[in-house]
């Protein structure tokens, strides 16, 4: 899946609880972000950063957190506050803005 | 708003058979317009990215088509393979703004022996 590696592919969550997913990329690409896909929905936009140390929200960033300090690596908390995090995660990353994206293949999260 | 219709929701096929799946948007001002194929629970792939100026790209038994006039595109599929089930979503950037993308829903498309 293009160099992109996302874990868990799935993932139980009880609520109440705070669960964090994991991408890392190896295409030394300076972007990365976070979306999230639901049924015959498209995706939605949660976080990106474009360098190290920087991130910004996306469309739907309430009840997510991110961090990126090293290029390689953009976890993505989903934290108690998110009403409906059950959902299909995509982590994608880019050269640059306009260049096309590389998604990772994806965390499955369910809230049991 | 910055929207991506894609038409039709779902569709099927028989194996060897042409299709065509169709995407407008209202993106403005554009820069680029992408497809990519879904494998179930899987990440999308990139089959063409398109600019402006472009108006056909190919990829193998796949042809996206785009009129930035009308602000539309089309993705045909020759000879379709039973691996051409998928999910196919259309993506358009902004330009001025590429990290956002707006994407449609896609269209789902199932191959039958």
């Amino acid at each position: 899946d293009g160099g992109i590696t996302q874990s868990p592919k799935y993932l139980f969550r009880k609520e109440g609880q705070n669960v964090t997913l994991s991408c890392e990329q190896n295409l030394n690409h300076d972007a990365m972000y976070w979306y999230r896909q639901d049924p015959g929905q498209g995706l939605r936009l949660i976080y990106y950063s474009q360098i190290v140390n920087d991130f910004q929200k996306g469309d739907i960033a309430e009840g997510y957190s991110v961090s990126r300090e090293k290029k390689e690596s953009f976890p993505l908390t989903v934290t108690s506050a998110q009403k409906n995090p059950t959902a299909f995660y995509l982590c994608a990353s880019s050269q640059g803005v306009g260049t096309g994206d590389f998604f990772g293949p994806g965390t499955r999260l369910t809230v049991l | 708003k910055n929207q991506v219709e894609q038409s039709p929701q779902s569709l099927i096929i028989l194996e060897g058979k042409n299709c065509t799946l169709q995407c407008n948007y209202t993106v403005s001002p554009f820069s680029n317009l992408r497809w990519y194929k879904q494998d179930t629970g899987r990440g999308p792939v990139s089959l063409t990215i398109m600019t402006f100026s472009e108006n056909t790209k190919s990829n193998g038994r796949y042809t996206a088509t785009l009129d930035a006039d009308t602000k539309q595109s089309s993705l045909h599929i020759t000879a379709s393979q039973l691996s051409d089930s998928a999910s196919y979503i259309c993506v358009v950037s902004q330009r001025s703004n590429d990290y956002k993308l707006s994407f449609g829903a896609g269209t789902t498309v199932t191959v039958r022996a």
